[in-house]
């Protein structure tokens, strides 16, 4: 079954751009979104589609795609940025499944 | 606004049966497909199964196939998730979420609900 990989961590200094990457076969048929999961809270869409970002989330989050990979980008990181990130995308192998990927870990020093 | 609330968590032990019920407020219910993904302690997000706007297609990942069955009352705008032969490995938060698709290559979870712990003891 497709599979979506993602670095296990990455950190980032207070006020700098991080990039959060997202790699999978899928990735080239359908859009990744990015989840962000807070501990003790439920997880929250930051970016969907090709660079779509919900109402309420800063303007500092932006997505961008290249073949296989998705990537997050965090532009001026903020301590409330410090948080899990998940990738999701369709995956229309087998049942017509979803998946998600195995989550970044973002520390902001 | 849009509210999903999961309910129906708790203790087990192993071999049991368990329903959660997630209830939903403040958009058309019959109009969206809805998931389930689950959180064990520790891990990262598993997506485990989708019914469609009128309960009709139902799909499941291969971790629960067979032992856990997903359905709607769209009378009472409430989404469930009937789970047998739970295992110490389904212990996790189970989440229901409200699928989006803007377009055909665009799927995402629009809203979550806050989650409820199902806890597996052998």
């Amino acid at each position: 079954s497709s599979e979506l990989t993602q670095d296990p961590a990455v950190s980032v200094a207070l006020g700098q751009t991080v990039r959060i990457t997202c790699q999978g076969y899928r990735l080239r048929t359908y859009y990744a979104s990015w989840y962000q999961k807070k501990p003790g809270q439920a997880p929250v869409v930051v970016i969907y589609g090709q660079n779509n970002r919900p109402s309420g989330i800063p303007d500092r989050f932006s997505g961008s795609n290249s073949g296989d990979t998705a990537s997050l980008i965090i532009t001026g990181a903020q301590a409330e940025d410090e948080a899990d990130y998940f990738c999701s995308s369709r995956d229309t192998s087998g049942d017509r499944l979803w998946v998600f990927g195995g989550g970044t870990k973002l520390t902001v020093l | 606004q849009v509210q999903l609330v999961e309910s129906g968590g708790g203790v087990v032990k192993s071999g049991v049966s368990l329903r959660l019920s997630c209830g939903a407020s403040g958009f058309t219910f019959t109009s969206y497909a809805l998931h389930w993904v689950r959180q064990a302690p520790g891990k990262g997000l598993e997506w485990l199964a989708v019914i469609s706007y009128n309960g009709d297609t139902k799909y499941y990942a291969d971790s629960v196939k067979g032992r856990f069955t997903i359905s709607r009352d769209n009378s009472k705008n409430t989404l469930f998730l009937q789970m047998t032969s739970l295992r110490a490995e389904d212990t996790a938060v189970y989440y229901c979420t409200r699928g989006a698709v803007p377009d055909t290559h665009t799927y995402y979870f629009d809203y979550w609900g806050q989650g409820t712990l199902v806890t597996v003891s052998s």
